[in-house]
């Protein structure tokens, strides 16, 4: 049973364009959501994370929207770049971060010039 | 961050051969490790969680008795496969985890079984 959903499974974006990617879970005891990033060849490593009690948090290029009504979060790359060519991965905790971690299903992204 | 290191990177074994990995962390005091395994371009599956000095935990439908997990110390912890078949063919990744922080995964084992 997946229980964090993860889409598109691929996306191709223009260099300075936006890239998102949205993930919807299930487990409403799911208390911690962070996002990895993966590149071939290589163990995930975190980008940003999330609570349940902030609507968005940003970091930089990278801000992850929450909605907990909907049980979704997206992560918005703003002015996308090459270098951000990658699989992202979001994920969700119980417990919060010492918990094991229950991964989406990954979206390759792909950045154009 | 924290560095977790893998050894080895690579590793191409025969069919019922048995393989160890291991899984270090540089530094800091990993009290809990996982390890998880990743098929070529899906995600990232919990296999087991290992706290040091005591048995690892598995998570269902991972066999035990063929994954043998040993977290002897705070910075070390080895994953072997034990009788392996091409099916195990995966890449390993572990993470660690000092008291309630964040994991940092280390950067995976390619283990490719003929």
């Amino acid at each position: 049973q997946q229980q964090v959903k993860q889409s598109p499974q691929s996306l191709i974006v223009q260099k300075g364009g936006i890239s998102i990617i949205n993930c919807a879970y299930e487990n409403t005891a799911f208390d911690y959501f962070p996002w990895y990033q993966q590149f071939p060849g290589k163990g995930p490593a975190l980008l940003i994370a999330i609570r349940p009690d902030v609507s968005e948090k940003k970091e930089g290029r990278f801000t992850i929207s929450f909605n907990k009504s909907a049980k979704q979060f997206s992560l918005h790359i703003m002015d996308s770049q090459p270098g951000d060519s990658a699989t992202y991965f979001c994920a969700a905790t119980l417990g919060g971060t010492a918990s094991k971690l229950t991964f989406g299903t990954g979206t390759r992204l792909q950045v154009t010039l | 961050g924290a560095v977790v290191s893998q050894h080895p990177s690579r590793v191409i074994c025969k069919s019922g051969t048995s393989v160890k990995i291991e899984c270090r962390s540089l530094d800091f005091q990993a009290t809990t490790m996982f390890w998880y395994r990743q098929f070529p371009k899906q995600s990232l599956m919990l296999m087991a969680t290992s706290n040091e000095g005591s048995k690892a935990t598995y998570e269902q439908g991972v066999e035990k008795d063929k994954f043998l997990i040993n977290h002897a110390s705070l910075t070390l912890s080895t994953l072997t496969v034990t009788s392996a078949h091409p099916e195990d063919s995966s890449f390993y990744i572990c993470s660690g985890l000092a008291g309630q922080e964040t994991q940092y995964f280390g950067p995976g084992t390619r283990l490719l079984v003929l």
